[in-house]
């Protein structure tokens, strides 16, 4: 059992490239979030999915898009890379249990745009 | 909207000292309440959690007693350990949004020498 596993671990971009993050869960959890992490901002949603077939916006979406590919799969796109989307990344799920439930996190990718 | 707030760090400590990180938090619901800690270059763990009002959470020698009249889950310990140097992050998810989005506080940097 993985829990939550992301690739790549680190990656350098120029301003404009394009590259996906990948996030995948063996928990059988229904909903996947994707965050970004800036010094001193704590974490931030980018966007989150309840269940597979569903995306929406959280709290900074722009510059990103997401897929959920399956109920296992959720990725992060950044078509055009730009230097304020340097930040760690980390993936997270939680299964649907309400009140109780609580989001469990993978190791995140560190990215940095010059 | 819903915010938590965190004391600023670093929060330095010699070993077996005394720790609380004080978190306050604004939700519109009756939020549940979550520790999580990011130990260097990992993601986030679940530390403790409490669901309703005047319970307290507890993992690993830290506590956190969910206050809702004053608001506020703090956290302590009663003898801190070297090993136990790293960020912390209140957070609460609320009914408002299914308990499906966590936000976190800043984080909470503690550093404790031998």
């Amino acid at each position: 059992n993985a829990g939550v596993t992301q690739t790549p671990k680190f990656q350098v971009l120029k301003t404009g490239q394009s590259m996906t993050l990948q996030c995948a869960q063996d928990m059988n959890h229904n909903s996947m979030y994707w965050y970004r992490q800036d010094p001193g901002m704590g974490l931030r949603l980018i966007y989150y999915s309840a269940s597979e077939g569903t995306t929406d916006k959280g709290e900074v979406p722009n510059g990103y898009n997401v897929s959920r590919l399956n109920k296992r799969e959720f990725s992060l796109r950044l078509e055009s890379a730009a230097p304020s989307q340097t930040s760690v990344y980390f993936c997270a799920s939680r299964d649907t249990g309400g009140r109780t439930d609580t989001q469990y996190f993978g190791p995140g990718t560190r990215l940095t745009v010059l | 909207g819903d915010s938590v707030t965190q004391m600023e760090g670093p929060v330095t400590l010699s070993e077996e000292a005394f720790l609380t990180i004080n978190c306050t938090y604004t939700a519109t619901g009756y939020p549940s309440l979550f520790w999580y800690v990011q130990y260097p270059g990992e993601g986030l763990q679940l530390l403790l959690k409490a669901t309703k009002a005047d319970d307290k959470g507890s993992n690993k020698g830290f506590e956190a007693t969910y206050r809702k009249e004053t608001t506020s889950f703090h956290l302590e310990k009663g003898s801190v350990q070297v090993s136990d140097s790293a960020v912390y992050f209140c957070a609460l998810s609320d009914a408002g949004t299914g308990f499906q989005k966590l936000v976190f506080g800043t984080g909470t940097r503690l550093l404790v020498s031998p």
